[in-house]
């Protein structure tokens, strides 16, 4: 099993592009999560979803969206990158059963300029 | 709501010191509970976790950790630190417990880093 796979690692962007971050999981899990780490803050939710069709808001959704049309597949968009959004984004699963825990991906490092 | 403090954003040990990171939570519910550790570069590995039952849970890496009711403690430790336990640790609360209707999110700590001298 591959777990959880992020592309791409690295991207710099510049302020008003869009762009899609790509998340997959092998695991048929059915939970999915996108997260951003900032120095100092921790990992704050942007979206989640709890199956194929259904997607929620985070802690800080703004500027983001989500779809989930399969279960393997959770992609984030930045629909018109600021450079507020400069940060390392994390996508996570879980089998949302017994214990809830959750696996991680490598992470995705965006510039934006 | 749920919410997580971690005391201490850097803490430093000397090798083979006692390691000890401190965790709060604040929970309506019954709480599961998680340390992730994050190495330069890298995402987040599960540590341990504590969801019911025996209340000093045991991880990789020998960590271990207690969950304290009375203290809304989950703090995380082990006997002797080694180089390669510099990292950052996350501590989290699922918002699931035993209540129905969570979608099991999890929330974080700010983190804690850890460096370890020789």
């Amino acid at each position: 099993n591959a777990g959880v796979t992020q592309t791409p690692k690295f991207q710099v962007l510049k302020t008003g592009q869009s762009m899609t971050l790509q998340c997959a999981q092998d695991m048929n899990h059915e939970y999915m999560s996108w997260y951003r780490q900032d120095p100092g803050m921790g990992l704050r939710l942007i979206h989640y979803s709890v199956g194929a069709g259904i997607t929620d808001q985070g802690e800080v959704p703004n500027g983001y969206n989500v779809s989930r049309s399969t279960t393997e597949d959770f992609p984030l968009r930045l629909l018109s990158a600021a450079p507020s959004q400069t940060s390392v984004y994390f996508c996570a699963s879980s089998p949302r059963t017994v214990t809830y825990e959750q696996y991680f991906g490598p992470g995705t490092r965006l510039t934006v300029t | 709501a749920q919410s997580v403090t971690q005391l201490g954003s850097h803490v430093s040990v000397s090798e083979g010191a006692l390691v000890l990171l401190r965790c709060n939570y604040s929970s309506s519910v019954p709480p599961y509970l998680f340390w992730y550790v994050q190495y330069p570069n890298q995402g987040l590995q599960l540590l341990l976790k504590y969801t019911t039952g025996a209340t000093l849970v045991k991880g990789i890496n020998g960590f271990e950790a207690e969950f304290k009711k009375s203290e809304t403690s989950f703090h995380l430790t082990k006997p002797s630190a080694h180089m390669s336990d510099a990292a950052e640790y996350f501590c989290a609360v699922s918002d699931y417990g035993n209540y129905g209707g969570s979608q099991g999110n999890l929330i974080f700590g700010k983190g804690t880093k850890l460096s370890v001298k020789p």
